[in-house]
């Protein structure tokens, strides 16, 4: 079965900066990947899809990157905020509709 | 426009009791999903509906669980008898029947079973 991996610990880093969250992914590649932001006490909320076909995919100051040879997304925040402080997941197409979630990260940003 | 509705969002019973979550979708979508969230597994799916026929089921723990779609605005996900290993978070989310779409999650029930 799709083993999905994220870092677990916390990410730090400070207002301004880049962050770059990592999705690993073991099994067959995806027809698509999704990332998800996720605060206290709310549901997650769509972020970014980005399809087998597509290297590369830009929102903002959002960038996700997908490589099936590394079997590797990454999810790069730009200019961050303290106001991006989230859990941050990724998901994985597991048939017609279906999503598997990665654990997600979470991301601190401070001033 | 109003997103996925759930209630309660809080819930505190006893062991054995049963307990019923329900869940009213965006309007318009064509899938509903149940999800499970701990802090050791995650966000996990129990069940999705599509057009209110339920499609995999294969996440459900045990036959305890059950859920329901009588309507394409409503959905309830019953325990019976709850025990304290339920305590989780439960999500409902929905989405367009267009493949691939993203799913709006509502802000969930936190369930704590005594």
């Amino acid at each position: 079965s799709q083993k999905i991996e994220q870092n677990s610990e916390a990410l730090n880093i400070q207002e301004g900066k880049t962050a770059t969250l990592t999705c690993n992914y073991t099994n067959y590649s995806p027809a698509y990947l999704q990332w998800y932001r996720q605060d206290p006490g709310r549901g997650p909320v769509f972020l970014l899809l980005i399809r087998e076909n597509e290297k590369e995919k830009r929102k903002e100051r959002l960038k996700v990157t997908f490589d099936t040879t590394l079997k590797q997304s990454l999810f790069h925040i730009t200019a961050s905020q303290p106001a991006d402080s989230a859990t941050y997941l990724c998901a994985l197409s597991g048939g017609y509709n279906k999503l598997i979630f990665g654990a997600g990260t979470r991301l601190a940003v401070h001033p | 426009d109003a997103g996925v509705i759930q209630s309660p969002r809080h819930e505190v019973t006893e062991m054995g009791q049963e307990v019923t979550l329900r869940c009213k979708p965006i309007s318009g979508h064509d899938y509903l999903f149940w999800y499970r969230q701990t802090m050791m597994r995650g966000l996990e799916l129990l069940i999705y509906f599509n057009n209110n026929v339920p499609i995999d089921d294969s996440g459900m723990p045990e036959d305890r669980f059950s859920a329901k779609m009588p309507n394409a605005s409503f959905s309830t996900l019953k325990i019976q008898p709850s025990e304290p290993r339920d305590s989780a978070v439960y999500f409902c989310a929905s989405s367009r029947d267009d493949g691939n779409q993203p799913q709006h999650f509502g802000d969930g029930t936190r369930l704590s079973i005594l």
